[in-house]
Protein backbone atom coordinates (compact mmCIF):
# COMPACT_ATOMS: atom_id res chain seq x y z
CA UNK A 1 0.00 0.00 0.00
CA UNK A 2 1.02 3.39 -0.62
CA UNK A 3 1.49 6.06 2.83
CA UNK A 4 0.35 9.77 1.83
CA UNK A 5 1.68 12.53 3.47
CA UNK A 6 -0.99 15.04 3.47
CA UNK A 7 -0.19 18.69 5.22
CA UNK A 8 -1.08 20.84 6.60
CA UNK A 9 -3.83 18.72 8.33
CA UNK A 10 -5.92 21.54 9.32
CA UNK A 11 -5.80 25.31 8.73
CA UNK A 12 -8.29 28.28 9.51
CA UNK A 13 -7.47 31.12 7.11
CA UNK A 14 -8.91 34.50 6.35
CA UNK A 15 -10.67 34.95 3.36
CA UNK A 16 -9.65 36.38 0.50
CA UNK A 17 -5.95 34.63 1.03
CA UNK A 18 -4.65 30.85 -0.18
CA UNK A 19 -3.79 27.93 0.99
CA UNK A 20 -1.19 25.44 -0.28
CA UNK A 21 -1.50 21.77 0.29
CA UNK A 22 0.76 19.57 0.18
CA UNK A 23 1.10 15.73 -0.46
CA UNK A 24 4.17 13.52 -0.54
CA UNK A 25 3.54 9.88 -1.89
CA UNK A 26 6.75 7.30 -0.80
CA UNK A 27 6.39 5.35 -3.88
CA UNK A 28 6.07 6.98 -7.80
CA UNK A 29 2.82 7.22 -8.92
CA UNK A 30 1.42 7.92 -12.27
CA UNK A 31 -1.43 10.09 -11.57
CA UNK A 32 -2.85 12.12 -8.42
CA UNK A 33 -6.29 12.38 -7.38
CA UNK A 34 -7.15 16.11 -5.69
CA UNK A 35 -10.92 15.30 -4.00
CA UNK A 36 -13.07 18.03 -1.77
CA UNK A 37 -15.30 17.26 0.58
CA UNK A 38 -17.75 19.26 1.79
CA UNK A 39 -19.04 19.02 5.58
CA UNK A 40 -21.23 15.63 5.51
CA UNK A 41 -20.98 15.10 1.79
CA UNK A 42 -19.37 12.54 0.20
CA UNK A 43 -16.57 13.60 -1.88
CA UNK A 44 -15.80 15.20 -5.06
CA UNK A 45 -12.85 14.85 -7.60
CA UNK A 46 -11.31 18.62 -8.02
CA UNK A 47 -8.42 17.33 -10.56
CA UNK A 48 -5.98 14.79 -11.91
CA UNK A 49 -2.50 15.66 -11.45
CA UNK A 50 -0.12 14.63 -13.64
CA UNK A 51 3.56 14.54 -14.05
CA UNK A 52 4.60 16.80 -16.69
CA UNK A 53 1.35 17.87 -17.76
CA UNK A 54 -1.46 20.08 -16.77
CA UNK A 55 -3.86 19.27 -14.39
CA UNK A 56 -7.22 18.07 -15.73
CA UNK A 57 -9.88 20.08 -13.86
CA UNK A 58 -13.62 18.18 -13.22
CA UNK A 59 -16.71 20.36 -14.24
CA UNK A 60 -17.24 22.96 -11.92
CA UNK A 61 -13.60 23.35 -10.83
CA UNK A 62 -11.19 25.95 -12.99
CA UNK A 63 -7.36 26.22 -12.70
CA UNK A 64 -7.80 29.91 -11.95
CA UNK A 65 -8.84 28.80 -8.25
CA UNK A 66 -7.23 25.75 -7.58
CA UNK A 67 -4.25 25.73 -9.19
CA UNK A 68 -1.94 22.24 -9.08
CA UNK A 69 1.58 21.48 -9.52
CA UNK A 70 3.01 18.20 -9.99
CA UNK A 71 6.75 18.47 -10.40
CA UNK A 72 7.60 14.73 -9.83
CA UNK A 73 5.79 11.35 -9.82
CA UNK A 74 5.78 11.73 -5.80
CA UNK A 75 4.87 14.95 -4.76
CA UNK A 76 1.75 17.32 -6.10
CA UNK A 77 0.49 20.44 -3.99
CA UNK A 78 -2.94 21.54 -4.16
CA UNK A 79 -3.54 25.36 -4.21
CA UNK A 80 -6.77 27.14 -2.77
CA UNK A 81 -6.99 30.71 -4.34
CA UNK A 82 -9.03 33.99 -2.61
CA UNK A 83 -10.68 31.51 -0.40
CA UNK A 84 -14.15 32.70 1.04
CA UNK A 85 -16.09 31.01 3.60
CA UNK A 86 -17.22 28.22 0.95
CA UNK A 87 -14.22 27.06 0.46
CA UNK A 88 -14.50 25.46 3.94
CA UNK A 89 -14.18 21.82 3.45
CA UNK A 90 -11.76 19.02 3.73
CA UNK A 91 -9.78 18.64 0.74
CA UNK A 92 -8.19 15.05 0.30
CA UNK A 93 -4.95 13.67 -2.52
CA UNK A 94 -5.67 10.68 -3.93
CA UNK A 95 -3.03 7.79 -6.29
CA UNK A 96 -3.98 4.24 -7.19
CA UNK A 97 -1.96 1.42 -5.67
CA UNK A 98 0.80 0.18 -7.79
CA UNK A 99 -0.35 -3.84 -7.82
CA UNK A 100 -3.81 -3.25 -7.22
CA UNK A 101 -6.77 -1.55 -8.22
CA UNK A 102 -7.70 0.34 -5.16
CA UNK A 103 -7.14 4.10 -4.48
CA UNK A 104 -5.40 5.58 -0.93
CA UNK A 105 -6.20 8.56 0.59
CA UNK A 106 -4.26 10.94 2.37
CA UNK A 107 -5.40 12.10 6.04
CA UNK A 108 -6.88 14.95 4.63
CA UNK A 109 -6.92 19.09 4.89
CA UNK A 110 -9.34 20.60 7.08
CA UNK A 111 -9.82 24.29 5.84
CA UNK A 112 -12.28 26.50 7.66
CA UNK A 113 -12.47 29.67 6.18
CA UNK A 114 -13.31 32.98 8.62
CA UNK B 1 -24.88 11.84 -16.53
CA UNK B 2 -23.16 10.38 -13.35
CA UNK B 3 -25.22 9.21 -10.91
CA UNK B 4 -24.56 7.39 -7.64
CA UNK B 5 -27.27 6.22 -5.11
CA UNK B 6 -27.11 5.22 -1.50
CA UNK B 7 -29.22 5.20 1.68
CA UNK B 8 -27.95 8.36 3.47
CA UNK B 9 -28.43 6.28 6.86
CA UNK B 10 -28.84 2.85 8.30
CA UNK B 11 -29.38 2.08 12.13
CA UNK B 12 -28.31 -1.42 13.07
CA UNK B 13 -27.77 -3.52 16.33
CA UNK B 14 -23.86 -5.17 17.64
CA UNK B 15 -23.77 -8.98 16.61
CA UNK B 16 -26.74 -8.11 13.16
CA UNK B 17 -26.17 -8.18 9.65
CA UNK B 18 -26.73 -5.30 7.49
CA UNK B 19 -26.67 -4.50 3.78
CA UNK B 20 -25.99 -1.23 2.23
CA UNK B 21 -27.16 -0.91 -1.05
CA UNK B 22 -25.64 1.37 -3.87
CA UNK B 23 -27.27 1.99 -7.69
CA UNK B 24 -25.39 3.43 -10.08
CA UNK B 25 -25.27 5.14 -13.41
CA UNK B 26 -22.22 6.43 -15.11
CA UNK B 27 -20.85 6.70 -18.53
CA UNK B 28 -18.15 4.49 -17.93
CA UNK B 29 -17.71 1.27 -16.08
CA UNK B 30 -14.10 -0.19 -14.66
CA UNK B 31 -14.88 -0.84 -11.13
CA UNK B 32 -16.81 -0.64 -8.23
CA UNK B 33 -15.43 0.10 -5.02
CA UNK B 34 -16.44 -0.12 -1.51
CA UNK B 35 -14.51 2.87 0.88
CA UNK B 36 -15.05 2.95 5.20
CA UNK B 37 -14.58 6.22 6.64
CA UNK B 38 -14.75 7.38 10.41
CA UNK B 39 -15.67 10.48 11.41
CA UNK B 40 -12.66 12.82 10.78
CA UNK B 41 -11.01 10.16 9.44
CA UNK B 42 -9.63 9.50 5.47
CA UNK B 43 -11.15 6.65 3.20
CA UNK B 44 -10.07 3.61 3.63
CA UNK B 45 -10.51 0.56 1.14
CA UNK B 46 -12.90 -2.39 1.95
CA UNK B 47 -13.77 -4.10 -1.61
CA UNK B 48 -13.46 -3.95 -5.53
CA UNK B 49 -15.96 -5.80 -7.81
CA UNK B 50 -15.98 -5.57 -11.48
CA UNK B 51 -17.38 -8.86 -12.57
CA UNK B 52 -20.64 -9.69 -11.13
CA UNK B 53 -20.67 -11.78 -8.38
CA UNK B 54 -19.93 -12.02 -4.63
CA UNK B 55 -16.01 -11.03 -3.40
CA UNK B 56 -16.24 -11.88 0.38
CA UNK B 57 -13.53 -10.99 2.47
CA UNK B 58 -13.60 -11.66 6.53
CA UNK B 59 -17.20 -10.42 8.04
CA UNK B 60 -17.21 -7.70 4.92
CA UNK B 61 -18.99 -8.83 1.32
CA UNK B 62 -19.76 -6.98 -1.53
CA UNK B 63 -22.24 -7.72 -4.48
CA UNK B 64 -22.26 -6.82 -8.00
CA UNK B 65 -24.49 -6.87 -11.00
CA UNK B 66 -23.39 -4.74 -13.49
CA UNK B 67 -26.66 -4.93 -15.83
CA UNK B 68 -28.45 -4.01 -12.83
CA UNK B 69 -26.37 -0.83 -12.05
CA UNK B 70 -26.65 -2.63 -8.57
CA UNK B 71 -23.93 -3.20 -5.54
CA UNK B 72 -24.75 -4.11 -2.27
CA UNK B 73 -22.16 -4.26 0.78
CA UNK B 74 -23.23 -6.91 3.40
CA UNK B 75 -21.38 -6.84 6.94
CA UNK B 76 -21.49 -9.38 9.13
CA UNK B 77 -21.56 -10.14 12.85
CA UNK B 78 -21.26 -6.14 13.53
CA UNK B 79 -19.13 -4.65 16.34
CA UNK B 80 -19.56 -0.90 17.69
CA UNK B 81 -16.35 0.05 15.49
CA UNK B 82 -18.08 -0.75 12.18
CA UNK B 83 -19.97 2.85 12.98
CA UNK B 84 -18.88 5.16 10.18
CA UNK B 85 -19.56 5.99 6.64
CA UNK B 86 -19.77 3.48 3.70
CA UNK B 87 -19.12 5.12 0.29
CA UNK B 88 -19.41 3.33 -2.85
CA UNK B 89 -17.54 4.17 -5.63
CA UNK B 90 -17.35 3.57 -9.43
CA UNK B 91 -14.82 3.82 -11.64
CA UNK B 92 -15.57 6.16 -14.21
CA UNK B 93 -13.14 4.58 -18.09
CA UNK B 94 -12.61 7.08 -19.97
CA UNK B 95 -10.93 4.85 -22.74
CA UNK B 96 -8.20 4.27 -20.41
CA UNK B 97 -7.07 7.85 -20.29
CA UNK B 98 -8.01 8.54 -16.35
CA UNK B 99 -9.26 6.27 -14.04
CA UNK B 100 -11.61 8.72 -11.99
CA UNK B 101 -13.82 7.60 -8.92
CA UNK B 102 -16.93 8.92 -8.64
CA UNK B 103 -18.33 8.68 -5.16
CA UNK B 104 -22.11 8.20 -3.46
CA UNK B 105 -22.95 10.42 -1.53
CA UNK B 106 -22.02 8.06 1.52
CA UNK B 107 -24.34 6.01 4.20
CA UNK B 108 -24.04 6.55 7.38
CA UNK B 109 -24.19 3.19 9.78
CA UNK B 110 -24.85 3.63 13.41
CA UNK B 111 -24.20 0.30 15.03
CA UNK B 112 -26.42 0.28 18.73
CA UNK B 113 -25.87 -2.28 21.19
Amino acid sequence: SAVISQKPSRDICQRGTSLTIQCQVDSQVTMMFWYRQQPGQSLTLIATANQGSEATYESGFVIDKFPISRPNLTFSTLTVSNMSPEDSSIYLCSVEAVTGPEAFFGQGTRLTVV
Amino acid sequence: GQNIDQPTEMTATEGAIVQINCTYQTSGFNGLFWYQQHAGEAPTFLSYNVLDGLEEKGRFSSFLSRSKGYSYLLLKELQMKDSASYLCAVRDDYGGATNKLIFGTGTLLAVQP
